[in-house]
């Protein structure tokens, strides 16, 4: 079993849509929670950090955090092409560096 | 957020050959690190530094070394490059804070081909 998993998808949406992307951990202990957005050929850029339960917003992005069920998603409404992209979910778990989920590819339909 | 520059951006290179890809922050972070990925595939951490003179092997075993003479710069070198080494390299940096919120900040990339 993975330490971060996430669906590989793709996921496809309709534009406008609200995209919902999840992810689980598997240690407890885990701190701080980031999804990155990896264009095809590009770098991971940060969409939003979330340290503690409950959800956290920032523009059209949603973060939620549950740590009892060690799951953490991202919600992206009013969906546009542009958000096409791989969504890597990273989980702190107080090693030398994030534990990275292997993405989950989200395709959206104009 | 982190200004971190990688230089090749693309680099297509003969086996056997000596290449080192170069990587700078200005933001003073103490950690840096250096991943691998392939197309569609995982990221695979294959270094890293929590400072000047400290480098780690990362999960992934690597041909590659690095060093970590300045703060700012963490370069990696391949002594003898293989067509196995054809792979996107990412560098990253983040501030080493304590508690967990250690965001990670990465480099545009470098894109390696070895014929």
């Amino acid at each position: 079993q993975k330490e971060v998993e996430q669906n590989s998808g793709p996921l496809s949406v309709p534009e406008g849509a609200i995209a919902s992307l999840n992810c689980t951990y598997s240690d407890r202990v885990s701190q701080s929670f980031f999804w990155y957005r990896q264009y095809s050929g590009k770098s991971p850029e940060l969409i939003m950090s979330i340290y503690s339960n409950g959800d956290k917003e920032d523009g059209r992005f949603t973060a939620q955090l549950n740590k009892a069920s060690q799951y953490v998603s991202l919600l992206i409404r009013d969906s546009q092409p542009s958000d096409s992209a791989t969504y890597l979910c990273a989980v702190y778990m107080g090693r030398r560096a994030l534990t990275f989920g292997s993405g989950t590819r989200l395709q959206v339909q104009p | 957020e982190a200004d971190i520059y990688q230089t090749p951006r693309y680099l297509v290179i003969g086996t056997g050959k000596k290449i080192t890809l170069e990587c700078s922050q200005t933001m003073g972070h103490d950690k840096m690190y250096w991943y691998q990925q392939d197309p569609g595939m995982e990221l695979h951490l294959i270094h890293y530094s929590y400072g000047v003179n400290s480098t780690e092997k990362g999960d992934l075993s690597s041909e590659s070394t690095v060093s970590r003479i300045r703060t700012e710069h963490f370069p990696l070198t391949l002594e003898s490059a293989r067509p196995s080494h054809t792979s996107q390299y990412l560098c990253a940096s983040s501030e080493g804070l304590a508690g967990g919120s250690d965001t990670q900040y990465f480099g545009p990339g470098t894109r390696l081909t070895v014929l």
